[in-house]
């Protein structure tokens, strides 16, 4: 079944250092992919999409991600988080039928 | 820009009451998505609706039912509410290849 995992189930960075957050995907074609980040008891606010194109993807608030095919991958990153990054970010992308479809979220804590 | 919108952002129902969630997707988007998601977890998806038919379903409880109107906007009826179906709910809608947009979420507490 075509599916979206995210590997990380918790994962701590201090602040200004770098960030990646993984996402495997499993899609017989080219998937469109996603990355939502969703702060405590607020709202799922997209990041950044993947559809087709550019494999690098710019999105709001510095992150990037890149769709790497060979991989089956399209991990997060960040080159310096802020503490107001800490969130729960989860990977995304169609089920079958219209489904959409999400990892299991990683957790991300930013200590000082 | 014009965004999902979600009414009401909390409401509580004691067990056994009936709640009715409400969705405005982004005008000109044709399908409305709801998922459920629970303390902790990640969203499930519970049904969606593309230009006002039903278009898929996932794992939504018999006692839940669903329309999209004329105006496109969608409703949520939760009927015999159970301590379990406490969580958050969220309307999504789409257009195309826009990806999807999410509503901030009804927060549902039964007591």
């Amino acid at each position: 079944a075509q599916s979206v995992t995210q590997p990380d189930i918790h994962i701590t960075v201090s602040e200004g250092a770098s960030l990646e957050l993984r996402c495997n995907y499993s899609y017989g074609a080219t998937p469109y992919l996603f990355w939502y980040v969703q702060s405590p008891g607020q709202g799922l606010q997209l990041l950044l999409k993947y559809f087709s194109g550019d494999t690098l993807v710019q999105g709001i608030k510095g992150f990037e991600a890149e769709f790497k095919r060979s991989q089956s991958s399209f991990n997060l990153r960040k080159p310096s988080v802020h503490w107001s990054d800490a969130a729960e970010y989860f990977c995304a992308g169609p089920h079958t039928g219209n489904q959409f479809y999400f990892g299991t979220g990683t957790s991300l804590t930013v200590i000082p | 820009a014009a965004g999902v919108i979600q009414s009401p952002r909390h409401l509580i129902k004691e067990k056994r009451e009936t709640a009715t969630l409400k969705c405005y997707p982004i005008p000109r988007h044709d399908t409305v998505y709801w998922y459920q998601q629970g303390p902790g977890q990640d969203p499930q998806f519970l049904i969606s609706f593309y230009e006002k038919m039903q278009s898929d379903k996932g794992s939504i409880p018999d006692r839940f039912s669903a329309q999209q109107f004329s105006d496109y906007h969608s409703e949520l009826n939760m009927s015999s509410l159970e301590l379990g179906d406490s969580a958050l709910y969220f309307c999504a809608s789409s257009s195309a290849n826009y990806g999807y947009t999410f509503g901030s979420g009804t927060r549902l507490t039964v007591v």
